[in-house]
């Protein structure tokens, strides 16, 4: 069965500081998709970044980055210079590949960790 | 280009009751995925449809049905409703990848209070 932790419940900092955002996964899937998503108060769901399980190259994208390592199921997620609009509920998700196609099928997510960005 | 839209933003029922919630997906989208998130947790999948059938289901009773029309809406309806059915519900469409890049968008939910 899949899984995934994010072990940081709550997350409190100053503003222009860095934040990362830890998540470790657990699936039997060789081929599977990692994703970032931002919930803010009014509940829907922003996709942030994605990452597919043969491609472990680590970008930089604006003021978020992720490091994405499979030898320790992590794909952990930076913002750079936080600001206040960043308060958010953070979720890392996993999805797997159906059998016989490359659909990303059922995601599972952690339980999420709330940043909070104070001026 | 409107997002995915779904309807009522809130809803009040009582134990026992039945309620159907709906799901517009994002144009050129013809996938839709179901979740219900409790609070403090995170989404959990309930089920996804494409081409007007079930593709996958999670860990939910059969208290929770869904349908899809082909104009690729969907409708999740959830009979004999328990306390513990109070949740956030989203939907999220997507598509079929055409190219390794293509990802699910969320829609604002659902938030059912049963009492």
């Amino acid at each position: 069965a899949q899984k995934v932790t994010q072990a940081q419940t709550e997350i409190s900092v100053v503003e222009k500081e860095d934040v990362t955002l830890d998540c470790v996964y657990e699936t039997r899937d060789t081929t599977y998709y990692l994703f970032w998503y931002k919930q803010p108060p009014s509940g829907e769901l922003v996709f942030l970044i994605r990452r597919n399980s043969f491609d472990e190259q680590n970008e930089i994208s604006g003021r978020y980055s992720w490091n994405f390592q499979k030898s320790t199921s992590s794909f952990n997620f930076t913002i750079t210079a936080s600001q206040v609009v960043d308060s958010a509920v953070y979720f890392c998700a996993l999805s797997e590949a159906l059998e016989g196609d490359t659909n990303a099928g059922k995601s599972t997510f952690g339980d999420g960790t709330t940043l909070t960005v104070k001026p | 280009d409107a997002g995915v839209t779904q309807s009522p933003t809130h809803l009040i029922k009582t134990r026992g009751q039945q309620v159907t919630l709906r799901c517009s997906p994002k144009s050129g989208h013809d996938t839709v995925s179901w979740y219900q998130q409790a609070l403090g947790q995170g989404p959990q999948f309930i089920f996804q449809y494409y081409e007007e059938e079930e593709r996958q289901r999670g860990n939910f009773p059969d208290r929770f049905s869904g349908h899809q029309f082909p104009n690729y809406s969907s409708e999740l309806n959830v009979n004999a409703l328990l306390l513990g059915d109070s949740a956030l519900y989203l939907c999220a469409s997507g598509r079929l990848p055409r190219t390794p890049w293509e990802t699910q968008y969320f829609g604002p939910g659902t938030r059912l209070l049963v009492l």
